[in-house]
């Protein structure tokens, strides 16, 4: 079974600052984990995935995750944070057939001028 | 290129009445979502298909039904709704990965499409 933990429904930086986001997963065979960005009133929008390869992944908007197999986590980063950052993020697993996403719960990131 | 879109954007119901959520996207992915999002549970898996003409049923499949009859389109319904269905409906599209079954591609999202059932 697959599951995802995000820790902390609400997240607030100020601007320039650095941002951490975080995920856990639980799964019982090697992980495919992606990140999402939600705008307000929009749908989602992929940030960034992991497969196979380099645990250090990089995506748009100079956000980054690093995959860490013994700590089954995959925190997102981004070294400065800029207003229009904020958003919901979401952090996905999918570790089944048929490409079926398992998401955490959300964080909503707030950031402050 | 459109991407993935959704039928309506918004839609007010009472309970008891039923309605139809269309999904549609252009880019000939085999794999199609439906999603509901509510405050505090992320996106819970409602139905999918895999192919023209397959459904299957997710997490949360009670009082939803699906119909894939074409490729490109896949149909959400409620036919009697009740208030516990409002929620934020989204839609998503994937291809398989090089092989059939594998796991890796990304979900490509529709705008959502907001219901409230009075």
């Amino acid at each position: 079974a697959q599951s995802v933990t995000q820790l902390g429904s609400h997240v607030s930086v100020s601007e320039g600052a650095l941002v951490l986001l975080r995920c856990n997963y639980s799964s019982s065979v090697p992980p495919y984990l992606f990140w999402y960005v939600q705008y307000p009133n929009q749908g989602l929008q992929l940030l960034l995935k992991y497969t196979t390869g380099a645990t250090l992944v990089k995506g748009i908007n100079g956000f980054e995750a690093e995959f860490k197999k013994s700590e089954t986590s995959f925190h997102l980063t981004k070294p400065s944070a800029h207003m229009s950052d904020a958003a919901e993020y979401f952090c996905a697993v999918s570790a089944s057939l048929f490409n079926k996403f398992y998401f955490g719960s959300g964080t909503k990131l707030n950031v402050k001028p | 290129n459109a991407g993935v879109t959704q039928t309506p954007k918004f839609r007010v119901l009472k309970t008891g009445q039923s309605m139809t959520l269309l999904c549609a996207q252009d880019m000939n992915h085999e794999y199609m979502y439906w999603y509901r999002q509510d405050p505090g549970m992320g996106l819970r898996l409602i139905h999918y298909s895999v192919g023209e003409g397959t459904t299957a049923k997710g997490e949360v499949p009670d009082g939803y039904n699906v119909s894939r009859l074409k490729k490109q389109n896949f149909l959400l319904g409620l036919e009697s709704a009740a208030p516990s269905q409002t929620s934020v409906y989204f839609c998503a599209s994937s291809t398989p990965g090089l092989r059939e079954g594998s796991s890796y591609n990304e979900q490509f999202f529709g705008p959502g499409t907001r219901l409230t059932v009075l």
